[in-house]
């Protein structure tokens, strides 16, 4: 059964703090691995990995794909309490997207 | 906007009621989906529509039906709703299946059951 797991399930951290969001994930025919921010409604797309190795970046976020290991990685640097959110991943097959369970990210002042 | 509507943005309904869920998109994608979202659960998959004319269950349909009108729009049906439905729900379309092109999504609906 494909399946995505995130952790860790819940952060709180202080402003300018650094987080390290990870997700692994095991999915038969995978093709790529997507970051979205969900804050008070719709996911909203952060990023889009297909190659192992290459780091996407986006301001102070950054992500980076591991094929080898299953696995992924969401660094946001500097945090701000705009960054509060939950944070999912989703490994895409062939047809669909399949989402982890979303790690909860609280920024504090 | 262009994107992807869905009404009604919340719904109560009592145990064994049935209603329909609307999705519509103006984006000419191919490909819609349905998800539900529970507290600690992420998002899973319903149904989805690869393309008009076709569906196919995701990782939870009982209890579910969905009906692809046309190109534009997705529907998802409650026939006899039950509590374990509570939940808030998810539309969502993409250009195309074998090739991410990204996922567009609805705001959601908040249904809750009694």
């Amino acid at each position: 059964e494909d399946k995505v797991v995130q952790s860790p399930l819940s952060l709180v951290v202080h402003e300018g703090d650094t987080v390290t969001l990870n997700c692994s994930y095991e999915v038969t025919n995978f093709r790529s691995l997507l970051w979205y921010k969900q804050e008070k409604k719709a996911p909203t797309f952060l990023f889009m990995l297909t190659s192992s190795g290459i780091e996407k970046k986006s301001g102070r976020l950054s992500s980076i794909l591991d094929k080898k290991e299953l696995s992924s990685i969401l660094n946001i640097t500097a945090t701000q309490t705009g960054d509060s959110a939950i944070y999912l991943c989703a490994a895409y097959n062939t047809d669909k997207l399949i989402f982890g369970t979303g790690t909860r990210l609280q920024v504090f002042p | 906007n262009a994107g992807v509507t869905q009404t009604p943005k919340f719904q109560v309904l009592k145990t064994g009621q049935s209603m329909t869920l609307q999705c519509a998109q103006d984006m000419n994608h191919n490909s819609m989906y349905w998800y539900r979202q529970d507290p600690g659960m992420g998002l899973r998959l319903i149904y989805y529509s690869a393309s008009e004319g076709t569906t196919d269950k995701g990782e939870v349909p009982n209890g579910y039906n969905v009906s692809r009108l046309n190109k534009r729009e997705f529907s998802l049906r409650l026939e006899s709703a039950a509590p374990s439905q509570t939940s808030v729900y998810f539309c969502a379309s993409s250009e195309g299946t074998g090739l991410h092109y990204g996922y567009t999504f609805g705001s959601g609906t908040r249904l809750t059951v009694v």
